[in-house]
């Protein structure tokens, strides 16, 4: 079955640590990869998107993709309280003739002062 | 308009009643997602839609819910005799195309009394 799996935590980390977020996903086929964070009451918000194998950096925050693996990560460098949210991987996983974004579980990180 | 919209932000409706969500996304964007979200809980799957292509209703829960898209724009989830499981936050996203990041909308959080 087709499908995107994270840990759903919590994970939990004092502030200016790292905090690494990991996705494992089910098609090879996979091209697109995103991570999303979601504040408690809110609807999800595109934090990075990542396309080709390797890392792609964008201030604090660094996606990780091993398409051999089949696993995307996400790190952020010196959490900050504010970053405490859940964050939602999605994969667009193949179905039929269309590929369709599909949404891991999500992990809840908090990040203690 | 510049983001996904949604109407109603809240619907109170009695148990048995039926109700209508309504989601306008980005324009030109040619897929279409509802998810519902229940408290604490992750993202479920409802129904996609993308281009001219019949939507994927594999997440729909039971024959009570159907959806609808019109000119490939807007799009309006239907819920027939609501039931107090129904209570959620459904959202609606819509992305450019299949391989590219989603915008969600704000969400219409439906209450069944």
């Amino acid at each position: 079955q087709k499908e995107v799996e994270q840990n759903s935590g919590p994970l939990s980390v004092p502030e200016g640590a790292i905090a690494s977020l990991n996705c494992t996903y089910s098609d090879r086929g996979s091209q697109s990869f995103f991570w999303y964070r979601q504040y408690s009451g809110k609807s999800p918000e595109l934090i990075m998107f990542i396309y080709s194998n390797g890392d792609k950096e964008d201030g604090r925050f660094t996606a990780q993709l091993n398409k051999a693996s089949q696993y995307v990560s996400l790190l952020i460098r010196d959490s900050q309280p504010s970053d405490s949210a859940t964050y939602l991987c999605a994969v667009n996983l193949s179905g039929g003739s269309n590929y369709k974004l599909t949404f891991g579980k999500g992990t809840l990180l908090t990040v203690n002062p | 308009g510049a983001g996904v919209s949604q109407s109603p932000s809240n619907k109170v409706t009695e148990k048995g009643k039926d109700v209508e969500l309504r989601c306008d996304p980005i324009s030109g964007h040619t897929a279409l997602y509802w998810y519902r979200q229940s408290l604490g809980q992750g993202l479920e799957f409802l129904i996609y839609f993308q281009g001219n292509s019949a939507p994927d209703k594999s997440g729909l829960p039971s024959d009570r819910f159907s959806a609808e898209r019109t000119g490939g724009s807007v799009s309006t989830l239907t819920i027939q005799r609501t039931q107090q499981e129904d209570s959620a936050v459904y959202l609606c996203a819509s992305s450019l195309t299949e391989n590219t990041e989603a915008f969600f909308g704000q969400g219409t959080r439906l209450t069944v009394v």
